[in-house]
């Protein structure tokens, strides 16, 4: 069974870089598939962030591309999202998911459980 | 950017009623379109996949149909366990969420 679990602090200043990661077990990440970021502003819909595949090739939300940057490290079987100069603007749930993708679909499949991260000084 | 609309933004139906929820994309995403469900304080679960495709392990009451730039999903019978919010996602080019309908029992 896949899982994933994000960590990282709750709280981040102003003006700061937000910086998050996740663990992934049950599947190994150099055996394939995307692997991405999307959050959830209290209250509101669903944004994605971005997305990386192993070998280290990336994509990002337009909006969002100018501050955010997603690495992997596939020898602890996990990825980080780096996002910065934040406001309160970007206080949400951040959940970390795998993009499955084949000949019939393309789609999060398992999400990890979203970890709140609130700006505020 | 593809923009996603969903309608309504909410609504409230009797257990056992059928639930019919609409979803257009700004242009032409032929079926690339999901549908998941997202519970209270939970992450989203996937539900309909490629428009019309049920994910495995989820109840036949739940059902996608459309093309194109419109797009409907439905609950043949609502529960009271499908209480939650439902939102599209388009994967045409990026990806980008419906704003999301939320269900609850009347």
């Amino acid at each position: 069974q896949v899982q994933l679990q994000e960590s990282g602090p709750g709280l981040v200043k102003p003006s700061e870089t937000l910086s998050l990661t996740c663990a992934v077990s049950g599947y190994s990440i150099s055996s394939g598939y995307y692997w991405g970021w999307i959050r959830q502003p209290p209250g509101k819909g669903l944004e994605w962030i971005g997305s990386i595949y192993h070998s280290g090739s990336t994509y990002y939300n337009p909006s969002l591309k100018s501050r955010v940057t997603i690495s992997v490290d596939t020898s602890k079987n996990q990825f980080s999202l780096k996002l910065s100069s934040v406001t309160a603007a970007d206080t949400a749930v951040y959940y970390c998911a795998r993009r499955y993708f084949d000949w019939q679909g393309d789609y999060f499949d398992y999400w990890g459980q979203g970890t709140l991260v609130t700006v505020s000084s | 950017d593809i923009q996603m609309t969903q309608s309504p933004s909410s609504l409230s139906a009797s257990v056992g009623d059928r639930v019919t929820i609409t979803c257009q994309a700004s242009q032409d995403i032929s079926n690339y379109l999901n549908w998941y469900q997202q519970k209270p304080g939970k992450a989203p679960k996937l539900l309909i996949y490629d428009a019309s495709n049920l994910e495995t392990g989820v109840p036949s009451r739940f059902s996608g149909s459309g093309s194109g730039t419109d797009f409907t999903f439905t609950i043949s019978s609502l529960q009271p366990e499908d209480i939650a919010t439902y939102y599209c996602q388009q994967y045409d080019n990026l990806f980008t969420f419906g704003p999301g309908t939320k269900v609850d029992i009347k």
